[in-house]
């Protein structure tokens, strides 16, 4: 009863491809987030949810574009992959809409790799 | 802006010898402060947040509003505290979690 999940783990690409990273929470959470963290560890906001409607979009390049198709479900998908994207992608979510104050549930991680 | 710095990258504690992770924020609003961990092959997870006054697997972390610092303290370490401690600061009412750079505890044995 895995509270978040994301597929896949492990994602290998080459550079110029456009892939999906799929999450989703059985919290019954009303946000969700999407964090990068790069290869010295620093970890980074990218965008939340809150019941599918955006709230932090953090400067993100547009090739990257969160999807949300219901509350449970926050999808990052990432035209023309670059080598600078290469780092692990983290999902999380947290019950109310204002993570300021609020426990934030990671899910494993999926490791992007870009050749 | 806020912003959170953990200044060390890594520490190595004897084990039995006490622990303590810096932290220190810059946020103009009410803070929230929090400790969350990632242990090997696991994944983050919280540990304590001041708002609590907990003490979590015998560690604890006192918010000084004066000195703009949350840093995690445990008097006597343990080999399984070896892990990767991340201080993130929010605010009521404030959508966003800032996350430090994170520090690798290594416990020796």
């Amino acid at each position: 009863d895995t509270a978040v999940s994301q597929t896949p783990k492990y994602l290998v690409t080459q550079m110029g491809n456009d892939k999906s990273i799929k999450c989703e929470q059985n919290l019954g959470h009303d946000t969700m987030y999407w964090y990068k963290q790069d290869s010295k560890k620093f970890l980074k906001i990218m965008f939340s949810y809150n019941n599918k409607e955006l709230i932090i979009n953090e400067t993100v390049p547009n090739r990257f574009s969160p999807k949300s198709p219901d509350k449970a479900h926050l999808n990052l998908h990432i035209n023309s992959l670059e080598l600078g994207d290469s780092a692990v992608y983290f999902c999380a979510s947290s019950q109310r809409g204002l993570a300021g104050d609020d426990e934030q549930f990671f899910g494993p991680g999926t490791r992007l790799t870009v050749l | 802006a806020q912003r959170v710095t953990q200044p060390e990258k890594l520490l190595s504690v004897f084990k039995g010898a006490p622990v303590e992770l810096k932290c220190n924020y810059s946020y103009s609003g009410s803070p929230e402060l929090f400790w969350y961990v990632q242990y090997s092959r696991q994944r983050l997870q919280l540990l304590l947040r001041h708002i609590s006054r907990e003490s979590i697997k015998g560690f604890t972390a006192d918010l000084n509003k004066g000195e703009t610092s949350f840093h995690l303290k445990k008097p006597f370490a343990q080999e399984e505290d070896s892990a990767m401690y991340y201080c993130a600061l929010g605010g009521f009412g404030n959508e966003k979690l800032t996350f430090g750079t994170g520090t690798r505890l290594t416990i020796i044995p």
